[in-house]
């Protein structure tokens, strides 16, 4: 049982450029989320997704786009990075409320983002 | 939304029993108050929650008093390794009609001394 993973750990890239990073669970978790955290801030949600098919937007959604194709995969999209979006970023998931005992998101490692 | 307010950082020692307090006036009826460890280059992970009175898990204890304005994390016995940043979020779970109403604000910082 791997929990939540994410690839890549580390990304460097350049003003421009894409990349799309992915979070895979596999707890059978109905929402997934991507968040963002800059240095010595909280964690700010940038888009999240109730169930297979679905995404809708967080606090932060600009410049950024997901797809939830699979129930196990939330893939987060940079279509054209800019320095702004250095940050570190995390996935989480979480049982539905209407099964869910307490409301407990688990995290993965994050992925290092730095965009020149 | 529901803004909390947590201090900035606090200093313990090895073995003594530590108290981060949270307030959140302007909490909602739906809203539940949870608290998050958060490690140096990992992820957050979720300690404790609670809606009212008092909450106890094998990590930690969350008192909340009956007007629901303030929340107080205990941590007893804190050791080297409890070391790390705690989060403070009140909010409904997503998402019936609006984007996710969880906050992570900036979190204490609490150093644990031999």
């Amino acid at each position: 049982n791997a929990g939540v993973t994410q690839t890549p750990k580390f990304r460097v890239l350049k003003t421009g450029q894409s990349m799309t990073l992915l979070c895979a669970q596999d707890m059978n978790h109905e929402y997934m989320y991507w968040y963002r955290q800059d240095p010595g801030m909280g964690l700010r949600l940038i888009h999240y997704s109730v169930g297979e098919g679905t995404t809708a937007k967080g606090e932060v959604p600009d410049g950024y786009n997901v797809s939830r194709l699979k129930k196990q995969n939330f893939l987060l999209g940079l279509e054209s990075a800019a320095p702004s979006q250095t940050s570190v970023y995390f996935c989480a998931s979480s049982y539905s409320p209407r099964v869910a005992v307490t409301y407990e998101q688990y995290f993965g490692p994050g992925t290092r983002l730095t965009v020149t | 939304l529901a803004k909390t307010t947590q201090p900035i950082s606090m200093d313990s020692y090895e073995g003594q029993e530590v108290n981060i307090t949270c307030s959140h006036n302007n909490i909602a009826t739906n809203d539940y108050i949870t608290w998050y460890q958060q490690f140096p280059s990992q992820g957050p992970r979720f300690i404790i929650q609670g809606y009212k009175t008092k909450v106890t898990n094998e990590v930690a204890s969350l008192f909340i008093p009956a007007d629901r304005k303030s929340s107080t994390l205990s941590l007893p016995r804190v050791s080297l390794s409890d070391t790390a940043v705690y989060y403070c979020l009140v909010g409904d779970l997503p998402f019936s009609g609006g984007y996710n109403k969880l906050i992570f604000g900036a979190g204490t910082r609490l150093a644990v001394h031999p």
